[in-house]
């Protein structure tokens, strides 16, 4: 099993451009996840998907960021405008049903 | 929304040493799962505990879950180098939903 894979691992940009996080879950699988890590508020749910639509997106902090999934084997984090306080490592996990969920090993965004 | 409270926040031991994590919360867990995040990686799910008073092992370490279904405790006997990292626990917020504790993380020193 290859995991929860995503790209790219490191992003460094500057304020006021477009980021793109990519995410292919585990085969299979039908609930995707994506996260952001910090060390203020720790890891947060941003949005969430079950056989590829949208189901929560209530912890999307605001509209510069959107999230798809136009099939089951990718899904995409946009954030445009990027800003410096969006700085974080952002995960994608993916479960079956509810069981457990697997996380990919994130990807460290940093905005100058 | 439930709140998870980790305590400590932050654990430094020497090899050898035991330990343990506390996750809390006012309200009641329908189950409560415990990961373990390595430097530069992603969490992974240890323990998923369902039963108030549920005691599970995983070679050294612990899990309880209180009888109320209120707090959670994770003890690790003798730790060792590899287990240093950051532990969270997490409760289902929804559906499919996880909540996350803040984390304690423990470094283990030679």
């Amino acid at each position: 099993d290859a995991g929860v894979i995503q790209s790219p691992r490191h992003e460094v940009t500057e304020m006021g451009q477009e980021v793109t996080l990519r995410c292919k879950p585990i085969s299979g699988h039908d609930y995707l996840f994506w996260y952001r890590q910090t060390m203020m508020r720790g890891l947060e749910l941003l949005i969430y998907f079950n056989n590829n639509v949208p189901i929560d997106d209530s912890g999307m902090p605001e509209d510069r960021f959107s999230a798809k999934m136009p099939n089951a084997s990718f899904s995409t984090l946009k954030i445009q405008p990027s800003e410096p306080r969006d700085s974080a490592v952002y995960f994608c996990a993916s479960s079956f049903a509810r069981e457990a969920q697997y996380f990919g090993a994130g990807t460290r965004l940093s905005v100058l | 929304t439930q709140l998870l409270e980790q305590s400590p926040q932050f654990l430094s031991i020497q090899e050898g040493e035991n330990l343990t994590v506390y996750c809390n919360s006012s309200s009641v867990f329908s189950s409560l799962q415990w990961y373990r995040q390595e430097p530069g990686e992603g969490p992974v799910l240890l323990v998923t505990v369902v039963t108030g008073g549920e005691v599970k092992k995983l070679k050294r370490l612990t899990f309880q879950f209180g009888d109320a279904r209120k707090d959670s405790s994770l003890h690790i006997t003798a730790a060792q180098t590899g287990d240093t990292g950051l532990y969270l626990c997490a409760s289902r917020g929804g559906y499919n939903k996880l909540i996350f504790g803040a984390g304690t993380r423990l470094a283990v020193h030679p």
